[in-house]
């Protein structure tokens, strides 16, 4: 059974840092790409990162461009997504999400097959 | 950026009516869309891939079409555990991804 388990949340102040972590099982991490996407209360669906399966193609959303950084570590299988400078809109449930593959016969297309249980970051003085 | 807009942001319906929800995205993205069921508090849910295909074990009375800039979510016959808010997803710029901004389904 896949599993995505996201921890790290928590309530920091604006300027603050904070990493947060997914443990995955019941599949080969290291075969798919991994992405984290952000739900503001009461708000919907923001995609913020994404990354390759080697990591060597990493994209970022331009709302936290320059201030995030995505990684993983293959051996281990995580995925992090590291937060810098964190502002009051930055307040959400964050969810880390595995992309699913499928191939039509003419290209690959691509969705977001699993997901994390959503860990809460709070910015907030 | 490819922009994707939904229609109607909410809906109230009945039992075993049937619900069509709209996803219009910005520029042409083939059959690179994808629609999510989400509940209060819970992780989305994948109902539909590439446009029409039905993620495995979800119920057959959803069903998605389109192609291009305009796609619809059905539902066919709606049942009590329907009631949730619905995005799409466009992947054709991935790996960049752009959701709708919901569709909420009440009674």
């Amino acid at each position: 059974e896949v599993q995505l388990v996201g921890s790290g949340g928590g309530l920091v102040q604006p300027g603050e840092s904070l990493r947060l972590s997914c443990e995955t099982s019941g599949f080969t991490f290291s075969n798919f790409e991994m992405n984290w996407v952000r739900q503001a209360p009461g708000k919907g669906l923001e995609w913020v990162s994404s990354i390759s399966s080697s990591a060597s193609t990493i994209h970022y959303a331009d709302s936290v461009k320059g201030r995030f950084t995505i990684s993983r570590d293959n051996a281990k299988n995580l995925l992090y997504l590291q937060m810098n400078s964190l502002r009051a809109e930055d307040t959400a449930v964050y969810y880390c999400a595995r992309v699913g593959y499928y191939y039509d016969g003419y290209g690959y297309r691509y969705s977001f097959d699993n997901w994390g249980q959503g860990t809460l970051v709070t910015v907030s003085s | 950026d490819i922009q994707m807009t939904q229609s109607p942001s909410s809906l109230s319906a009945s039992l075993r009516d049937r619900v069509t929800i709209t996803c219009r995205a910005s520029q042409t993205i083939s059959n690179y869309l994808n629609w999510y069921q989400q509940k209060s508090g819970k992780a989305p849910k994948l109902l539909i891939y590439a446009a029409s295909k039905l993620q495995s074990g979800v119920p057959s009375r959803f069903s998605g079409s389109g192609s291009g800039t305009d796609f619809t979510l059905t539902i066919s016959s709606l049942q009590p555990d329907d009631f949730a808010t619905y995005y799409c997803q466009q992947s054709y710029s991935a790996p960049m991804y752009t959701f709708g901004q919901g569709t909420k389904l009440g009674i």
